[in-house]
């Protein structure tokens, strides 16, 4: 079955810094991908929705300068974290889906990235 | 206002007991509809999905789940739980703009 990984599975990082988490396809093109948020003992939140090649589509309330997403790739995305605070303490998890439109058609989630801001 | 409802935040059932995990829409039109289960620290994994055809959707792991249009349900079920069974189980409601919305999840403890 379709494969979608995460790297890192877990961080820690001190305010202020930058930290970046890479989502990968593994077995298939990923035209769309996804990222969420997800805070203890609550449902994912969707921040964002990428295209390869194309610029993200964030979500109302997602700052986009904080939350850079890149998609360069039909196999990578990557989630960058700048200049983190404590309140983006928070399990991201991405997925990817191979359509364009309809994604949830197919779409697979990967294990998720935990971030601790100290 | 559109959501997506599962009105139980925590089931305790004991093993070998049956399950039933409801869950709620509020969209006009029938959506896509997703079963998802998550273990502690891990990603999601899909269930079961219903698009369109029988309404009853037979899942991986012995998991069914029947889409009621008139009660706007899409609960989930199995005859007989096993203790590898507990984790959060999310529903989601697939929109035809491309995106996915989960409900709150439900916490399954299951009793030895």
């Amino acid at each position: 079955g379709a494969v979608v990984s995460q790297h890192p599975s877990r961080v820690i990082c001190k305010s202020g810094t930058s930290v970046k988490i890479e989502c990968r396809s593994l077995d298939f093109q990923a035209t769309t991908m996804f990222w969420y948020r997800q805070f203890p003992k609550q449902s994912l939140m969707l921040m964002a929705t990428s295209n390869e090649g194309s610029k993200a589509t964030y979500e109302q309330g997602v700052e986009k300068d904080k939350f850079l997403i890149n998609h360069a790739s039909l196999t990578l995305s990557t989630l960058t974290v700048t200049s983190a605070h404590p309140e983006d303490s928070s399990f991201y998890i991405c997925s990817a889906s191979p359509n364009l439109g309809l994604s949830f058609y197919e779409q697979y989630f990967g294990p998720g990235t935990r971030l601790t801001v100290t | 206002a559109q959501s997506v409802t599962q009105p139980d935040i925590h089931i305790t059932v004991s093993e070998g007991a049956s399950l039933e995990l409801r869950c709620n829409y509020s969209y006009g039109a029938t959506p896509y509809l997703f079963w998802y289960v998550q273990s502690p620290g891990q990603g999601l994994q899909l269930l079961l999905k219903y698009f369109s055809g029988d309404t009853l959707v037979q899942g991986i792991k012995g998991f069914e789940a029947e889409f009621k249009r008139s009660q706007s349900s899409f609960n989930l079920r199995k005859p007989s739980v096993h203790w590898s069974d507990a984790a959060e189980y999310f529903c989601a409601v697939g929109l035809n703009n491309n995106d996915m919305r989960f409900g709150a999840g439900t916490r399954l403890t299951v009793k030895p």
